[in-house]
């Protein structure tokens, strides 16, 4: 079956830009994660998506929003870019919980100018 | 609040040889486990997880175990491959179903 796909998979963006990231989850994963991975930070839990709903949220400014449809998909989206928010952005999904372990996308790679 | 705590890489083996990575974490309760692994250019791949004390993971030839006396959940491969060359991520689930990540291990195995 088809694993997590995100897009577009590299981004070049400008100071204050703002951005928007897509992730399919795989079919029939209801809960969906991002993470965001720097060199300097490691790798830091964003927000969670269950049933459309957020179900949890990380220690980041309200520049970071998402959302997630009701076919599961999410999108996630960063206003005002900061150069501090180059990073790689990556999706995780999983049927319920974490529990069973996420499945994680290949990431997009934001680059801000 | 929650964290994990992995050696430091990069880690440089011969290949056959045997690995070790340390892991320690810090968590209120009762959290799952896990080691994921990055390949350059990819995103995280779940290795092995233990979801209660004293279960072992294991996959691919890896194995850890969940040591709550100890809080750790150290990783070993009796006999590494140059495949093997990646950066493996030590990580926990607890409540709040985010999973809290070490600072990863790069692992490169010579041939």
């Amino acid at each position: 079956k088809a694993g997590v796909t995100q897009t577009p998979r590299y981004l070049i963006k400008t100071r204050g830009q703002q951005v928007t990231l897509s992730c399919s989850p795989i079919s029939g994963h209801r809960s969906v994660s991002w993470y965001q991975q720097t060199p300097g930070q490691g790798l830091q839990f964003l927000f969670e998506y269950f049933s459309e709903t957020q179900r949890n949220k990380g220690n980041f400014p309200g520049r970071f929003s998402g959302r997630q449809f009701s076919n599961s998909r999410s999108e996630m989206n960063v206003s005002t870019l900061e150069l501090g928010d180059s990073a790689l952005y990556l999706c995780a999904s999983s049927y319920m919980t974490g529990l069973y372990g996420y499945t994680f996308g290949s990431g997009t790679r934001l680059t801000v100018v | 609040g929650n964290s994990v705590t992995q050696m430091e890489g990069p880690v440089t083996l011969s290949e056959e040889a045997f690995l070790t990575i340390n892991c320690t974490y810090t968590a209120t309760g009762y959290p799952s486990l896990f080691w994921y692994v990055q390949y350059p250019g990819e995103g995280l791949q779940l290795l092995l997880k233990a979801t209660k004390a004293d279960d072992k993971g294991s996959n691919k030839g890896f194995e850890a175990t969940y040591r709550k006396e100890t809080t750790s959940f150290h990783l070993e491969k009796g006999s590494v491959q140059v495949s093997d060359s990646a950066v493996y991520f030590c990580a926990l689930l607890a409540a709040g179903n985010k999973l809290t990540f070490g600072g990863g291990t790069r692992v490169l195995v010579k041939p």
